[in-house]
């Protein structure tokens, strides 16, 4: 079975940094495309990012509101997914889910979900 | 980037069908996926592809596409169809995500 566990969220002031984990069970990690989702409250997903395997080369890509604050890793040997997000912003609240993406030449699918973690950016 | 439209809110009486629709250029090239999220939950993958099920989705819930529209279409929906649900696909600069549609069963 396919677990995703969250873990790292909590309260941060603006201006600040958080580290949020992902620990992988149940499937081949370092095969996987992972990414990250997020949720503000109330409100619809929003795509943060993606990390591709190693051996598909390991690049990240991410979406306009995160790009160049925000940082995708992976460490393979502890099946963990990291997301380094740097200057948060209040605009940055949400709940963060940390997915296995699979991507094709027609569609991008998130075919596993975490259960979430919750940062907050609040003076 | 470009964007996914969807209606805030249908309903639908239980038993019947219903279809969940979804607006936006990026769908002349790529299909969409679709997720159920329930209250305090997760969203869940029910259809991704031309119109594929993964496992342990009900065969009530399929998929379409025509132009620049996606649809999920629900027949014989049932209490536990209730949920918010979302389409996505990619696009030119990444992924984007629709609005999403509240299901209410009546």
């Amino acid at each position: 079975e396919v677990q995703l566990v969250e873990s790292g969220g909590g309260l941060v002031k603006p201006g600040g940094s958080l580290r949020l984990s992902c620990a992988a069970s149940g499937f081949t990690f370092s095969n996987a495309w992972m990414s990250w989702v997020r949720q503000a409250p109330g409100k619809g997903l929003e795509w943060v990012g993606r990390i591709k395997s190693k051996t598909d080369g390991g690049t990240t890509d991410y979406a306009a509101p995160v790009k160049g604050r925000f940082t995708i890793s992976r460490d393979d040997s502890k099946n963990t997914l990291y997301l380094q997000m740097n200057s948060l912003k209040t605009e940055d609240t949400a709940v963060y889910y940390c997915t296995v993406v699979e991507y094709s030449s027609s569609s991008v699918d998130f075919d596993y979900w975490g259960q979430g973690t919750l940062v907050t950016v609040s003076s | 980037s470009s964007e996914l439209t969807q209606d805030p809110a249908v309903s639908v009486a239980l038993g019947q069908t219903v279809r969940i629709t979804c607006q936006g250029d990026s769908l002349r090239s790529y299909y969409a996926s679709w997720y159920q999220q329930k209250p305090g939950q997760a969203p869940v993958l029910v259809i991704y592809g031309k119109n594929n099920r993964p496992s342990g989705i009900p065969d009530r819930f399929s998929g379409s596409s025509s132009g620049n529209t996606a649809s999920l279409t629900i027949t014989g929906a049932q209490a536990e169809d209730e949920a918010d649900y979302y389409c996505n696909s990619r696009d030119s600069s990444g992924v984007v995500f629709g609005g999403g549609t509240k299901l209410t069963v009546l």
